[in-house]
């Protein structure tokens, strides 16, 4: 089993409707997590951190954290083309330990 | 300029040649890392710095690799008789490590593609 599990997709999405990323991880004592999205060919750029279970937003962006479960959730409302990218889930327990990264899911978004 | 920047954004190289690439950090950053990453993966943590000293390497990594920061500001990664297997992008990122126990936020430069011929 792979630490942090991403759907590697492609998941399309209709321009305008909400998009849902899911990442799964393994180790229980993650405290830090991370979503970072990656245009084709660029690196990637940091969309949202959370550290406290429950929901955090930031604009069309809302990161949900369910530490029970082992999952965290990106969801992107108002879905744009320019929204299609790959986009990386990281996961650490803190500034100690190196951030353990998921494979990506690809994400387009349909005009 | 506030971000992380890598020199060279390229490198074509033929197999057993030596490279090294450069990265500038975000200037008030204390930590500065350095991935891999393969298409179709994530990154793929090859070590870090904090200020000067270096602090983790990937058991992953080849004798081949070396990477250095000596003045606690930019930083390169040599990789020595290059393999095919190298090609790559080799990513840069830096963080401001304030010992909080919070995890810092990394910030990536543009990377530099290496392709070994």
């Amino acid at each position: 089993q792979k630490e942090v599990e991403q759907n590697s997709g492609p998941l399309s999405v209709p321009e305008g409707a909400i998009a849902s990323l899911n990442c799964t991880y393994s180790d229980r004592g993650s405290q830090s997590f991370f979503w970072y999205r990656q245009y084709s060919g660029k690196s990637p750029e940091l969309i949202m951190s959370i550290y406290s279970n429950g929901d955090k937003e930031d604009g069309r962006f809302t990161a949900q954290l369910n530490k029970a479960s082992q999952y965290v959730s990106l969801l992107i409302r108002d879905s744009q083309p320019s929204d299609s990218a790959t986009y990386l889930c990281a996961v650490n327990r803190d500034s100690n330990y190196q951030l353990i990264w998921g494979a990506g899911t690809k994400l387009i978004i349909k005009p | 300029d506030t971000g992380v920047s890598q020199d060279p954004r390229h490198k074509i190289t033929k197999r057993g040649q030596n490279v090294t690439f450069r990265c500038d950090p975000i200037s008030e950053h204390n930590r500065l890392y350095w991935y891999r990453q393969t298409l179709g993966q994530g990154p793929e943590f090859l070590t870090y710095f904090q200020n000067e000293a270096q602090l983790e390497k990937s058991r992953l990594l080849s004798d081949r690799f070396s990477a250095e920061r000596p003045k606690g500001s930019f930083s390169t990664l040599e990789i020595q008789r290059t393999e095919q297997g190298d090609s790559a992008m080799y990513l840069c990122a830096s963080s401001l490590y304030m010992s909080s126990g919070r995890t810092d936020t990394q910030y990536f430069g543009p990377g530099t593609r290496l392709t070994v011929l």
